[in-house]
Parts: C-alpha cells; structure tokens; sequence
C-alpha cells in the first residue's frame, strides 16, 4: 500500500531533550514536506526536501533540523525542543522534482505526529 | 508569493444539506488548486484539485471549479453526510513555478454535519 509513516504517532518530552521525528513514504517520490498544525494558524511548513541531500527552509524552521540522505527518509529533529514547539506535526510527499509536474502533484500526508514538550 | 483565502467557519449543517465553502487566492499565472481534507485523527487527503483554468475538480460527491475572474475554488457539495464532517482546507503553490516549491494553505474550515 502506497503511504506515508509516521513515527512516533504521540511523544510527551521535556525542555532541551534532541528527538528525531521520523517519516517514511514508499512511493519513490522525490519531493518531501514537514508541516506543523496549530490551532488559529493552520498548516505551516517547516522543511521541505527537492531531492536526496537538497533541503530548504519552509515558513517556520526555526528551531528544527532536517536531513535527506535517502529518497524515502525525511526525518524532523529537535536539537533542544521547547514548549512552543508543542504541536501536530505532518510529513508530505509528492511525486516532484524532475518529473517536471511538481506544480500540479498531490501531496501525499502522513498520520500525524502530537508533540507535547513540557 | 501566491496565497489563499478560505472561510473559516465552523460550519454546522444537517445532513442532506447543500454545502459551500468559499476559497479565493491571489497568483501570479493560474498555478494548480487543491482541496484538501483532515478527517477527524487522521492527516490530510487530497479532496479534489484543478490544474488549469475553468477546470471542474470533482471527488465523493464535492465539486469546486476553477474560476480565474473571480480568484476563486469555492467548495460545494448538494447533499451532504455525516460521514462528511471534517476540516478542508483550500491550496495552491506559494510560488508559480521555479525551484523553491511550497504549498500553502487556507486556514481550515471545520464541517459538522448532523444527522
């Protein structure tokens, strides 16, 4: 089945404490997203990915870390995560990049990942 | 860049209800429109899109068409379920083309159908 993961699906941590959120797709897409969800403000982007070793800032990356090293892998860090960085957290993915329809691809979203940083 | 425009809602209906939900954007050129849907724990999901100018995008009943003299994907449905409630979200490409790729999105409107 075409999807993305997402893991872990709910984390309660503390001030300070480097987590990795991971996210997976198994479509061999080249375009990867990480977006974070509050409430008021909608979705937001956090990193987004182009290709393999190609990573850019989204909206609000401050904060966070990305890494491309494999086509299917976009895992979200948290170097010292914060109380306001406390919230729903979605990867994406879309076919992108060179197959030269980027601008009319489906993203495609993971489950989710609730945050809490005490 | 590009930006959207979404009512926010909530909207509450009874079932078999006719729904709206109004989007507009501002762009530069006619870049692709998406619907997308957040059922209730769940991510989001492609509801439907149009990649062109007086295209109609149509999925489970919902239809929006893209209008370019008035900016605008408006949302419908004429007879809604249930099983409809969730949060849409209106988008389009922050930028019309190039290499920088970003989607952004409207604010969400959350649909509550009663039975």
């Amino acid at each position: 089945e075409a999807q993305v993961t997402q893991n872990p699906r709910y984390l309660i941590t503390v001030t300070g404490k480097k987590l990795t959120v991971t996210c997976s797709q198994n479509m061999n897409h080249e375009y990867m997203s990480w977006y974070r969800q509050d409430p008021g403000l909608g979705l937001r982007q956090i990193y987004y990915s182009m290709n393999v070793e190609v990573t850019d800032k989204g909206d609000v990356p401050e904060g966070y870390k990305v890494s491309r090293k494999e086509k299917r892998n976009f895992p979200l860090i948290l170097e010292s995560p914060s109380p306001n960085q406390t919230s729903l957290y979605f990867c994406a993915s879309s076919l992108g990049g060179t197959s030269g329809r980027l601008w009319t691809d489906t993203q495609y979203f993971g489950p989710g990942t609730r945050l809490t940083v005490l | 860049g590009n930006s959207v425009t979404q009512m926010e809602g909530p909207v509450t209906l009874s079932e078999e209800a006719f729904l709206t939900i109004n989007c507009t954007y501002t762009a530069t050129g006619y870049p692709s429109l998406f619907w997308y849907v957040q059922y209730p724990g769940e991510g989001l999901q492609l509801l439907l899109k149009a990649t062109k100018a007086d295209d109609k995008g149509s999925n489970k009943g919902f239809e929006a068409t893209y209008r370019k003299e008035t900016t605008s994907f408006h949302l419908e449905k004429g007879s809604v379920q249930v099983s409809d409630s969730a949060v849409y979200f209106c988008a389009l490409p922050l930028n019309s083309g190039g290499s920088n790729y970003k989607l952004t999105f409207g604010k969400g409107t959350l649909l509550t159908v009663n039975p």
